[in-house]
């Protein structure tokens, strides 16, 4: 059973390009979240997801950031126009109703 | 809000020393606690957790303690080895581990 599968590992972005991050949970899991991990610091919450409907969005920027989890296929978490501070390790984790989650790799994510 | 605050790393320990990284933490009504491991370019993993007051969590003999009375799920562990080198987080959500809030984290490094 293949655990969170988060890709590209790593993605270096110019500033004002567009991020793309993909992650496709866990077989079973419809719940997906994510969070992001600045240098040096702490994971925090940005969204959670469940299949075509987004649940709580309180720790997303309100510009820019976007997400989605679509009936087929992998959740995407989108940066429109990345900025220098954008650059940190974004996790997704998955869960199933009233199970732990389980985090995938991350993606790490360098703007220049 | 809710909120996590752990000690500040790194802490470095010589191999079979006892250790013990503190965590305290704010909510409101009664959270479940979690600790999670992350190893050098990995997600996070569940380390363990307490679901309420007084329980004992452990794991790879890791313990800690959820102390309502002092707000506190500090981690232990009597004799560590080279490999406990990671990242600790110290984090609090629901029962089921969703919607965690978590600390900033605190690095080990065990040193033979």
């Amino acid at each position: 059973n293949a655990g969170v599968m988060q890709n590209p590992r790593h993605l270096v972005r110019r500033r004002g390009q567009e991020a793309r991050l993909r992650c496709s949970p866990m077989k079973g899991h419809s719940h997906v979240y994510w969070y992001r991990q600045l240098p040096e610091e702490g994971l925090k919450f940005m969204v959670y997801l469940q299949k075509e409907n987004i649940i709580d969005e309180s720790g997303m920027p309100k510009e820019r950031f976007s997400a989605e989890f679509p009936k087929e296929g992998p959740s995407i978490l989108r940066i429109q126009q990345v900025v220098r501070g954008d650059s940190a390790a974004y996790f997704c984790a998955s869960s199933q109703s009233n199970s732990p989650l389980h985090f995938g790799n991350g993606t790490r994510l360098t703007v220049t | 809000g809710d909120s996590v605050t752990q000690m500040e790393g790194p802490v470095t320990l010589s191999e079979e020393a006892f250790l013990t990284i503190n965590c305290t933490y704010t909510a409101t009504g009664y959270p479940s606690l979690f600790w999670y491991v992350q190893y050098p370019g990995e997600g996070l993993q569940l380390l363990l957790k307490a679901t309420k007051a007084d329980d004992k969590g452990s794991n790879k003999g890791f313990e800690a303690t959820y102390r309502k009375e002092t707000t506190s799920f500090h981690l232990e562990k009597g004799s560590v080895q080279v490999s406990d080198s990671a990242v600790y987080f110290c984090a609090l959500g629901d029962n089921a581990g969703n919607m965690l809030t978590f600390g900033g984290g605190t690095r080990l490094m065990v040193k033979p």
